[in-house]
């Protein structure tokens, strides 16, 4: 079964420092998406793109993150200047409709 | 009031017993409806979509009210293996959206 793959798994940086975590979602999705959980917390919502383009965002997605398809298959998340409160899971998801398909995740922790 | 609401638990119910969620939305255009479970430190995983007549995957059933905006999981003759947070999942529109995560309900399931 086709997967979202995502990397790394952990990702330990600086405060202050950029970080760009990796997806690849499954090949023939059109919809994507990246979202964080805090530990302990609830599944957040960041970021959907669609069409190379962004199509929704929550007041979390701030000017400190981007996202980018640089290729046909990579889609990026990138904090500019990490702070400790970004300490989190993110998780991308993909899908062609609906439901969404996610990835094991990238465990980010800014020290 | 909360995008999508539910009762945070823990439940703690032994094996063999049936076990009920419920899950509230204040969007009245949501169109989309999931549950998803979320092992300890993993990615959510879809359980099943909610369609508006209801629908019954072995022994679970979900169940959509859209004059309540009401989401319901009913788990009959739960096993060791059930034991997850369960997360509610509601989309404003088709896709390429904001799709909103509850913040889960724990299930514990005793021997």
């Amino acid at each position: 079964e086709p997967e979202v793959t995502q990397t790394p798994s952990h990702q330990v940086t600086q405060m202050g420092q950029e970080v760009i975590l990796r997806c690849v979602p499954i090949s023939n999705h059109l919809y994507f998406y990246w979202y964080r959980q805090i530990l302990g917390q609830k599944v957040e919502f960041l970021v959907s793109f669609y069409n190379n383009e962004i199509s929704e965002k929550s007041e979390i997605f701030d000017d400190q993150f981007s996202v980018e398809r640089p290729d046909g298959s990579n889609f990026t998340l990138k904090i500019r200047s990490t702070k400790l409160e970004d300490s989190a899971m993110y998780f991308c998801a993909s899908s062609s409709n609906s439901p969404l398909h996610f990835g094991n995740g990238t465990r980010l922790t800014v020290t | 009031r909360k995008e999508v609401e539910q009762d945070p638990g823990p439940f703690n119910v032994p094996e063999g017993a049936t076990v009920a969620f419920n899950c509230t939305y204040s969007n009245s255009a949501s169109q989309s409806f999931f549950w998803y479970r979320q092992d300890c430190r993993k990615e959510p995983k879809l359980l099943m979509s909610v369609y508006s007549s209801g629908n019954e995957d072995g022994r679970f059933t979900a169940q959509l009210n859209r004059a309540s905006q009401y989401i319901s999981l009913l788990i009959r003759d739960s096993k060791l293996s059930d034991s997850a947070t369960y997360l509610c999942v509601v989309s404003s529109y088709s896709s390429a959206s904001k799709i909103i995560f509850g913040s889960g309900t724990r299930l514990s399931i005793r021997p």
